[in-house]
Formats: structure tokens, C-alpha cells, sequence
């Protein structure tokens, strides 16, 4: 089956810096690639996704970059805010648009003043 | 836009008993369902896929006789805990997709065994 890595588990940044969050997948037939912000206790909110036949995908301060033939996708967060503060998890589908996904390992991150 | 809604969203239940989670897409039909497990400060875990109509698919060390998933309409899906213990203390969480595409998660559920 799927297996998500995903670097680093936690990360502290100033604010107005960058964020990077990667992960590695291993299934070649995954194809569809999102990105979950949750605060704690809460579900987790869709932040940004990524489908196979796309390299990058921008969103305001959010962007995801996929490689597919290194089988790794990045979250990057620009000019981060203290709101910004949460776990992120990344995901892998075989299925595109939303089926059965397997989830990173999460990072927590935290924007300090 | 579509919601998933989730019920209860805690419990707090004595050890033996048994808990059912409801969840439900509010305006839009789900032929699947997921339900997933969360314990704290660790990642969501897949636990099952609800079939509508047919028996839900378990992943691999997930007790099918402890954890009863129906399925019995498009809108909603129940996993029942059944005789609790502390160590199923955790947070459920269920999704749910549009035949198009993106996965909405209900709020979850804040399981306590006592």
C-alpha cells in the first residue's frame, strides 16, 4: 500500500519567513496530492491540492510543488502569520479527486512574533 | 458548500458499553465513506471504508467486530464502538467525497472511555 513520509515533525519560524513541509510518497499510481492545516481539536481544513499532471499549484501564500519522478511534493507558506500556527498533513491518493488517502506524519508549525 | 456534520462531538462513555458516531453529508450524496482514528499529536489513521448498500472494507489490524460501520443510506454512515475500552479513547473523524472530487471531513468525535 501507500506509505507518506513527511519532514520535518516540527518547525518554528518568525514571522513574515517561509515555511517548507515535505513529503515523499511511494506509490507511482498516486495521483492526487492534498494538504490539510488542523488546529487542534478541530477537523482537518483542505489548504491546497496538487493533481499528477501539474507541477506547481499557487494559492496567495500558499503553494505546492510536485515532482513525480522523485515521488516528493512540498507545502510552502510565504510571509507566514501567527494564524498560521497548526499541524499540517500531507496526502497521497491512488484515486484521483479525493478517495481513500493516506496521510503524512504531520509538522507541527509554529509562527512566533 | 458541502458539509459533512458529525454527532457527538464528545462522549464520554464507561468501559463495556457501547458508542455509536453518526455522519452525515448534509447536502450532497456519498456513496463512500471514511472513518478514520486520531490519537493525540499523531496523524489520521484509516480505519475503514462505508459502502452504501454493501459491507464496509477494513484496513489491516482494524477489529471488523469492534468497530461496526452501516452504511444504510447515501447521507449517512455509523461506526459503533462496541465494548469500549480506555485504549479505544480517541478522536474519530469521518469524510465523505463528491462524485467530483474533494473530501470533506465531519468535526469529529471526542471518544472517552472510562
Amino acid at each position: 500500500g501507500e506509505n507518506v513520509e513527511q519532514h520535518p515533525s516540527t518547525l518554528s519560524v518568525q514571522e513574515g519567513d517561509s515555511a517548507v513541509i515535505k513529503c515523499t510518497y511511494s506509490d507511482s499510481a498516486s495521483n492526487y496530492f492534498p494538504w490539510y492545516k488542523q488546529e487542534l481539536g478541530k477537523r482537518p481544513q483542505l489548504i491546497i491540492d496538487i493533481r499528477s499532471n501539474v507541477g506547481e499549484k499557487k494559492d496567495q501564500r500558499i503553494a505546492v510543488t510536485l515532482n513525480k519522478t522523485a515521488k516528493h511534493f512540498s507545502l510552502h507558506i510565504t510571509e507566514t502569520q501567527p494564524e498560521d500556527s497548526a499541524v499540517y498533513f500531507c496526502a497521497a491518493s491512488p484515486a484521483g479527486g479525493g478517495n481513500k488517502l493516506t496521510f503524512g506524519t504531520g509538522t507541527q508549525l509554529k509562527v512566533e512574533l | 458548500g458541502a458539509v459533512v456534520s458529525q454527532h457527538p462531538s464528545r462522549v464520554i462513555c464507561k468501559s463495556g458499553t457501547s458508542v455509536k458516531i453518526e455522519c452525515r453529508s448534509l447536502d450532497f450524496q456519498a456513496t463512500t465513506m471514511f472513518w478514520y482514528r486520531q490519537f493525540p499529536k499523531q496523524s489520521l489513521m484509516l480505519m475503514a471504508t462505508s459502502n452504501e448498500g454493501s459491507k464496509a472494507t477494513y484496513e489491516q489490524g482494524v477489529e471488523k467486530d469492534k468497530f461496526l460501520i452501516n452504511h444504510a443510506s447515501l447521507t449517512l454512515s455509523t461506526l459503533t464502538v462496541t465494548s469500549a475500552h480506555p485504549e479505544d479513547s480517541s478522536f474519530y473523524i469521518c469524510s465523505a467525497h463528491r462524485a467530483a472530487g474533494e473530501l470533506f471531513f465531519g468535526e469529529g468525535s471526542r471518544l472517552t472511555v472510562l
